[in-house]
């Protein structure tokens, strides 16, 4: 069975500095998909970032960049110059890349940013 | 667009009481899927509704079941609540089966199980 790991229940950042979310997962899948979601305090999970398992190149959404590592099962997020909007839970997630999605969660880590 | 929308957003129920939230889409999509997260956990895979039917489930009792209606909307059904069952109910929509979609997630249902 398929699993992802967050190892940081909690961080914190300075505003405008750059902070590394670390998540590490299981499978025995080649080809898989991988996201960063963020849900704030209104509970509504929104997509940071997404990384399909065939593609080398990291993904990057304007602020937001992945450290993906194949071999290692490991795809960290990095946040840089960090706002007061960015603090909330952070989710890694999986899904097979077959079929229906069905994402499989870490158990998250709360980012507090500091002003 | 309205998004994903659940209703309610708050319950308090009894234990051994039944329970049946509400989900609507985002406007084009034909996929549903719910998940449970406990407090302070990540969401876990419940099932995921697909043109009517359950296409896949999780490791869920039959207490817990669904249904998917024709304009995509979906319920979730829970039997014989247990205390354990008081949890965030989030349900996440998808404009088709592919497992690289992004899943639109509602604001969820705080269940109490009391």
């Amino acid at each position: 069975a398929q699993t992802v790991t967050q190892s940081q229940p909690e961080m914190s950042v300075q505003e405008a500095e750059t902070v590394t979310l670390s998540c590490t997962y299981d499978t025995s899948e080649s080809d898989y998909y991988l996201f960063w979601y963020k849900q704030p305090p209104s509970r509504q999970m929104i997509l940071v970032i997404r990384q399909e398992a065939y593609k080398q190149q990291n993904a990057t959404e304007n602020r937001f960049s992945v450290n993906f590592q194949k071999a290692a099962k490991s795809f960290s997020l990095k946040i840089s110059d960090s706002q007061l909007g960015d603090a909330a839970m952070y989710f890694c997630a999986y899904s097979i890349i077959q079929g229906a999605q069905k994402l499989v969660f870490g158990q998250g880590t709360r980012l507090t940013i500091n002003p | 667009d309205a998004g994903v929308t659940q209703s309610p957003t708050h319950l308090i129920k009894t234990r051994g009481q039944q329970v049946t939230l509400r989900c609507s889409p985002k406007s084009g999509h034909d996929t549903v899927s719910w998940y449970q997260q406990a407090l302070g956990q990540g969401p876990q895979f419940i099932f995921q509704y697909y043109e009517e039917e359950e296409r896949q489930r999780g490791n869920f009792p039959d207490r817990f079941s669904g249904h998917q209606f024709p304009n995509y909307s979906s319920e979730l059904n829970v039997n014989a609540l247990l205390l354990g069952d008081s949890a965030l109910y989030l349900c996440a929509s998808s404009g088709r089966q592919g497992a690289g979609t992004e899943a639109f997630f509602g604001q969820g249902t705080r269940l109490t199980v009391v």
